[in-house]
Parts: structure tokens; C-alpha cells; sequence
């Protein structure tokens, strides 16, 4: 069964509202958990680490101020799109995994698709 | 910095073939592990093996077996037996060792994989 819960797996919303996203980790605590962002066809672009109890660590180019990422326990992480207009349309997918970090696979939710209209 | 370059934007392979599918990297960690997920239409990440880099031998999982050539720095998967549920994208991806790493995936760009009957 899936370890990793994301909700909604499909939203749509008008833009300038704001919405968020849920990732559970369900049968393991996650100290860290990762926000990804996919557009059609292409590949899985890294925009954060969520750091339960701290801020989060933004890749390069992501606004942090744009995408609220929340990590207030070690089984729930938060992604608050803010303001969407609809170029912030995309698949948005959370991933959490052990703590090994190149002997454990990260596991992932199953994707938000966002479309802002 | 750490990259992954899958070359192959699309492959077509028959039913009940093997295909293999290219991955090379770039690191300059001693530790790190190598990941393959398949990325159906849906939407979700699935799991398919892994290989770390001080295995010396190459990664196996069912129909899944991935042709890990450090010098070369590749990490190919090939599929055995493809089946029309094959049909997916399959994505090469790499987390890197150490205790200042976070443990996060970077992805290659993807190959599409069709199997026909």
C-alpha cells in the first residue's frame, strides 16, 4: 500500500486564491520531505527540502515567498501555492523516504495537478 | 554538482522483448545511489530498483536489472520480457551520500517507453 498520502490529487482554482497541498508520510516519521514540480511530459524538477521543525531549503529560482512549504511534524508537510496565477499550473508531487540517503529509495505520493484559471 | 542524462527521449520496443534504457551520471561523491522509477500515465512514481555504488554487483528485481558501470559512470536499466504495462516513462535519478547531503533525488530528463504488441 502507499506509504506516502498527497491530497487534494486534483484541484482547480481561479487565479489570485491560494491553495494548499497535504504529503503524509503514513507508516514512518519523515525529518525531511521534498516538493517536486512536473510539467507535461518533462522531468521531475527538485523545489524544496522540508525540514520538520525548521524552514525549508529552495532550490535555486524557487520563490520562497510564492510556494509556503510548512513541515510542522514528522508526518505532514504542507505546499501553499499563494497567489496562483496560471502559469503556476503543473503537477505538483511530495516524496519522503528512510533516512539512508543513497540506500533507500524515496518514496512518493500520487501528485497534485493544479490548473489555475 | 550532481547530474543524470538519459539521451533517449523515446524508445518502441515488442511485446515480450528486452530494451534497455540509458542512464549516465555525474558525481563527485564516493556514495551515492541510483534509482529507477516508472512514471505510468497516471501520474505516480513507482519504485523499480536501485544500485549503490559500492555494490559490485549489478542490481536485480524480477524483470528489472540495472547494468551499473562505475568507470563509465552509467547506469542502465533493461527490462526483460517487456509487457504492454510497460508502457511508461521511466525516469533515471540519483541521491547523493554523506552527512551534509539532505538525501534529495535529482532526475534525469526521462524516456518514454512504448511497448507494442
Amino acid at each position: 500500500g502507499a506509504v506516502v498520502s498527497q491530497h487534494p490529487s486534483w484541484v482547480i482554482c481561479k487565479s489570485g486564491t491560494s491553495v494548499k497541498i497535504e504529503c503524509r508520510s503514513l507508516d514512518f516519521q519523515a525529518t525531511t520531505m521534498f516538493w517536486y514540480r512536473q510539467f507535461p511530459k518533462q522531468s521531475l524538477m527538485l523545489m524544496a527540502t522540508s525540514n520538520e521543525g525548521s524552514k525549508a531549503t529552495y532550490e535555486q529560482g524557487v520563490e520562497k515567498d510564492k510556494f509556503l512549504i510548512n513541515h510542522a511534524s514528522l508526518t505532514l508537510s504542507t505546499l501553499t501555492v499563494t497567489s496562483a496565477h496560471p502559469e503556476d499550473s503543473s503537477f505538483y508531487i511530495c516524496s519522503a523516504g528512510g533516512q539512508d540517503p543513497y540506500n533507500s529509495p524515496l518514496h512518493f505520493g500520487n501528485g497534485t495537478r493544479l490548473t489555475v484559471t | 554538482a550532481q547530474k543524470i542524462t538519459q539521451t533517449q527521449p523515446g524508445m518502441f520496443v515488442q511485446e515480450k522483448e528486452a530494451v534497455t534504457l540509458d542512464c549516465t551520471y555525474d558525481t563527485s561523491d564516493q556514495s551515492y545511489g541510483l534509482f529507477w522509477y516508472k512514471q505510468p500515465s497516471s501520474g505516480e512514481m513507482i519504485f523499480l530498483i536501485y544500485q549503490g555504488s559500492y555494490d559490485e554487483q549489478n542490481a536485480t528485481e524480477g524483470r528489472y536489472s540495472l547494468n551499473f558501470q562505475k568507470a563509465r559512470k552509467s547506469a542502465n536499466l533493461v527490462i526483460s520480457a517487456s509487457q504492454l504495462g510497460d508502457s511508461a516513462m521511466y525516469f533515471c535519478a540519483m541521491r547523493e551520500g554523506g552527512s551534509s547531503n539532505t538525501g534529495k533525488l535529482i532526475f534525469g530528463q526521462g524516456t518514454t517507453l512504448q511497448v507494442k504488441p
